[in-house]
Parts: structure tokens; sequence; C-alpha cells
């Protein structure tokens, strides 16, 4: 059963354009979500968070919104640059789980094309 | 200066084999997980230790056993590897309850053959 979704496993973007990936959940206790990037080679990387009380966050070209009655986030990329060419993951949490477990999606991998 | 490092990065073994991969953060980090990611991408975690204390055990094989000697360090043992076992696996700390998000390691990608 797999609580959070990528649909989309690739997604092309032309230099200077906006990037949008999106991400869906089905458990709605669920109240804090990440996205992460990873690099060939590399592990992921933290990019930018959002807790459920907020609808957006944003830290530079990079954007974060939830739609919570869609169980639905997605991250902005704007401008996109040829450096942002990564695979992008979501993660979703429940705080009051008591764990501190992340549920990973399978990630989108985004070309940027100069 | 690595934050999160694991040894080895590339590990290839024959089936039966007994096998561990290491992993050490200087972060100061409270918690440590182990995640693996299998071949159709899925980034599942596996194990967290808090303070050396097991806080998650997911649904995983017994012949997989997490060792933390101490808050910077969480090894994973596997006993008596299986095809089934190659995967990326992916060590990872946190302050708390993570609200920074998780650094990672880059990964150890098991092969057995």
């Amino acid at each position: 059963d797999q609580q959070v979704k990528q649909n989309s496993p690739s997604l092309s973007v032309q230099e200077g354009r906006i990037s949008i990936l999106n991400c869906d959940y089905t458990n709605s206790m669920f109240d804090y979500f990440l996205w992460y990037k990873k690099y060939p080679a590399e592990g992921p990387t933290f990019l930018i968070s959002i807790s459920s009380i907020k609808d957006k966050n944003e830290d530079g070209r990079f954007t974060v919104f939830l739609n919570k009655s869609a169980k639905h986030l997605s991250l902005h990329i704007v401008p996109s640059q040829p450096g942002d060419s990564a695979v992008y993951f979501c993660a979703a949490s429940a705080r009051d789980s008591g764990t501190y477990k992340y549920i990973f999606g399978t990630g989108t991998r985004l070309k940027v094309l100069a | 200066d690595t934050a999160v490092s694991q040894t080895p990065k590339y590990l290839v073994t024959q089936m039966g084999n007994d096998k561990s991969i290491k992993c050490e953060q200087n972060l100061g980090h409270d918690t440590m997980y182990w995640y693996k990611q299998d071949s159709k991408k899925f980034l599942k975690i596996m194990f967290s230790y808090n303070n050396k204390e097991l806080i998650i055990n997911e649904t995983v094989p017994n012949r997989f056993s997490p060792k933390s000697p101490d808050k910077a360090h969480l090894n994973l043992h596997i006993n008596s590897l299986e095809l089934g076992d190659s995967a990326v696996y992916f060590c990872a700390s946190s302050q708390d309850r993570a609200l920074g998000g998780y650094t990672f390691g880059s990964g150890t990608r098991l092969t057995v053959v």
C-alpha cells in the first residue's frame, strides 16, 4: 500500500521555465511533508518542507504548495536551471505518531534542458 | 568533512554470505535510520535508533540486524544474503523529530550474485 505517490516518473522542462513536480498521499494523518533532491551516486538532500498548518512555503526558487483537502502537494521550481536536473522525492510523516518515520514517494526525474 | 558516511560504497557478494554496512554521523544527531531503495526505486525505512534505542523496526527479515554502539554509529548486518537483498541501502540521521529532514549518506549499492 503506497501511501505517498509520485505518478510522473520523469519530467523535461526548458531552462528558465517553471518545473512543477506533483505528489499525492493517502494517509490523512500525515501533517509534515518534505521534498528531497537526489543526484546519481549520492544520497538524497533535503530541499524544502511544509507543515499542514500552511498551504505554501517558499525558499528562493523553490515553492511547495499543499492542498490538504485533495491530499496533494507540489514543488515549483522557477526559473528552472540545468543544475536542477535530478530525481526529486516527496516524503510525508505523521508527527504525532511517536516515531520519526517518513514515507517516501518513488521519485520524479527532472531534466532541465539548456 | 562528510556528515553521514557509509562504508563500503559498493558491495558485491555471493548468496549465503554475511556482510555488514557501517554508518557514522558527525552531526551530533540523536536519531539514525536505515532505508532501502529497491529496483523499483521505493525508499523504504527499515530501522531507526534514537540514542542507541531501537524505535522503528519495520517488517524486515530477521536476517537483517542493526547495531548501534553509540548514537553516532548505526551499522547494518545481513546474514545469509539472498538475491532479493540487492538494493541501495541509505543511512540517514536527524535531530529530534526530523523537522529539518534527514541527512542521508551517499548509499551502499549491494549486489548479491
